[in-house]
């Protein structure tokens, strides 16, 4: 059974640094692009970033690009997020979710149940 | 980026309704489009892959159809558990995807 399971949201200040994990298992990890999708509350699904297997191809969008970093440990099946000058408006669960191909190039067909980011001071 | 535009925003239906939800594309993106369902306090749940394929373990009520921009998810017969949000995706933009803002569906 694929399980994906997210950990390391919290509250946060303002301008400070989170670094989000995901914990990967049932599948063969380093066969998959993974991504990391987010929520804000009350809101639609966006897309943060996402990793190809081997970790060659890596994008952002535009809202994160510059704070955020992605990046991936195929030997600890681990995902992760680094999440630095945090803003109000990257308040929200963020959800790690795994591609269905390898070079980031399909849909997402399994999701963790989140990890909720607040900041606030 | 590719603008995904959903219709309708929200929509109330009966058990038993044929329902369809529409999904515009602001370029071409092929079949690279994904639809997902999510309900209240669950992540999303992949139903539709490449515009028209049924992912596995999805009942065949869901259906997806289109190219190019414009796209539809269609639920030939609603049920209770069908209630929720509807979401778009495409995939065709190499690691810069978008979603569609959502399609509420509520029970009339």
């Amino acid at each position: 059974e694929v399980q994906l399971v997210e950990s390391g949201g919290g509250l946060v200040q303002p301008g400070r640094s989170l670094r989000l994990s995901c914990a990967a298992s049932g599948f063969t990890f380093d066969d998959y692009a993974m991504h990391w999708v987010r929520q804000a509350p009350g809101k639609g699904l966006e897309w943060v970033s996402g990793i190809s297997w081997n970790s060659g191809s890596i994008g952002y969008a535009d809202s994160v690009k510059g704070r955020f970093t992605i990046s991936r440990d195929n030997a600890k099946n681990s995902l992760y997020l680094q999440m630095n000058s945090l803003r109000a408006e990257d308040t929200a669960l963020y959800y790690c979710a795994k591609d269905s191909t390898g070079a980031a190039a399909g849909s997402f067909d399994y999701w963790g149940q989140g990890t909720l980011v607040t900041v606030s001071s | 980026a590719i603008q995904l535009t959903q219709s309708p925003s929200s929509l109330s239906a009966s058990v038993g309704d044929r329902v369809t939800i529409t999904c515009r594309a602001s370029q071409g993106i092929s079949s690279a489009l994904a639809w997902y369902q999510q309900k209240p306090g669950k992540a999303p749940k992949l139903l539709i892959y490449d515009a028209s394929s049924l992912e596995s373990g999805v009942p065949s009520r869901f259906s997806g159809s289109g190219s190019g921009t414009d796209f539809t998810l269609t639920i030939s017969s609603l049920q209770p558990e069908d209630f929720a949000t509807y979401y778009c995706q495409q995939f065709n933009s190499y690691l810069s995807y978008t979603f569609g803002q959502g399609t509420k569906l509520e029970i009339k």
